[in-house]
């Protein structure tokens, strides 16, 4: 079974300058969330999709961030314009339906994202 | 509101040795789950173990074992007989049921030594 992948690995860009992260979750998982962390910080919750939807999107840090799950499958996470606060790790994970205790995340390796 | 504090910024053991790597965390809610997470350099974070708040018993999980103290609020993780692919980056995090958010810790990196 494929896990969560996402692309790309790496990436550097200038300070104002876009750039789109994508995530492409375990098949038939509806739950999806994007996560990130700064340098030597937390990592820190950024959105829930169910399915297409929204659920929470509490952690996103301001509007140059905006996700996406068109036909609730793969996400895109799109930073406009890019600041050097950005960089850090993007994580993606997913999970099926979460009920009791079959609570569990699968994480996909991360994007680095690296504002000059 | 939540946080989760891991003090320990790295780490390191020599191979076949014990280690523990401290968690503590803060928090009102009387039921909620604990995870430690693994991430190896270069590759996906995983689940090593996990831990529901209203178990009293501790979870194991081959050699991975957390000590649980909820009075304390604290969550250590103790791996036994170290191996060198136990070298990664490890997260603590929290979870209120139902939330579907992770509270994460600012993670421990362990380096098993030869």
């Amino acid at each position: 079974e494929a896990g969560v992948t996402q692309f790309p690995s790496h990436s550097v860009i200038e300070k104002g300058q876009t750039v789109t992260l994508r995530c492409d979750p375990i098949s038939g998982h509806d739950n999806l969330y994007w996560y990130r962390r700064v340098m030597g910080k937390e990592i820190k919750f950024l959105l829930h999709f169910v399915k297409e939807s929204k659920q929470d999107e509490s952690g996103m840090p301001n509007n140059r961030f905006l996700a996406e799950r068109t036909g609730g499958t793969y996400s895109t996470l799109k930073v406009q314009p890019a600041e050097l606060e950005d960089s850090g790790v993007y994580f993606c994970a997913s999970s099926q339906e979460m009920t009791g205790s079959k609570e569990k995340l699968f994480f996909g390796s991360g994007t680095q994202l690296s504002v000059l | 509101a939540q946080t989760v504090t891991q003090s320990q910024p790295e780490m390191s053991v020599q191979e076949a040795e014990t280690v523990t790597l401290s968690c503590t965390y803060d928090t009102s809610e009387s039921n909620y789950y604990l995870f430690w997470y693994k991430q190896p350099p270069s590759r996906q974070m995983i689940l090593v173990i996990r831990q529901e708040a209203y178990k009293q018993q501790n979870a194991t999980e081959n050699r991975f074992s957390v000590n649980f103290q909820k009075a304390a609020k604290s969550f250590s993780l103790k791996i036994s007989d170290s191996q060198l692919g136990d070298t990664a980056m490890y997260f603590c995090a929290f979870m209120k049921p139902g939330t579907y958010k992770y509270i994460f810790g600012t993670g421990t990196r362990l380096k098993v030594l030869a």
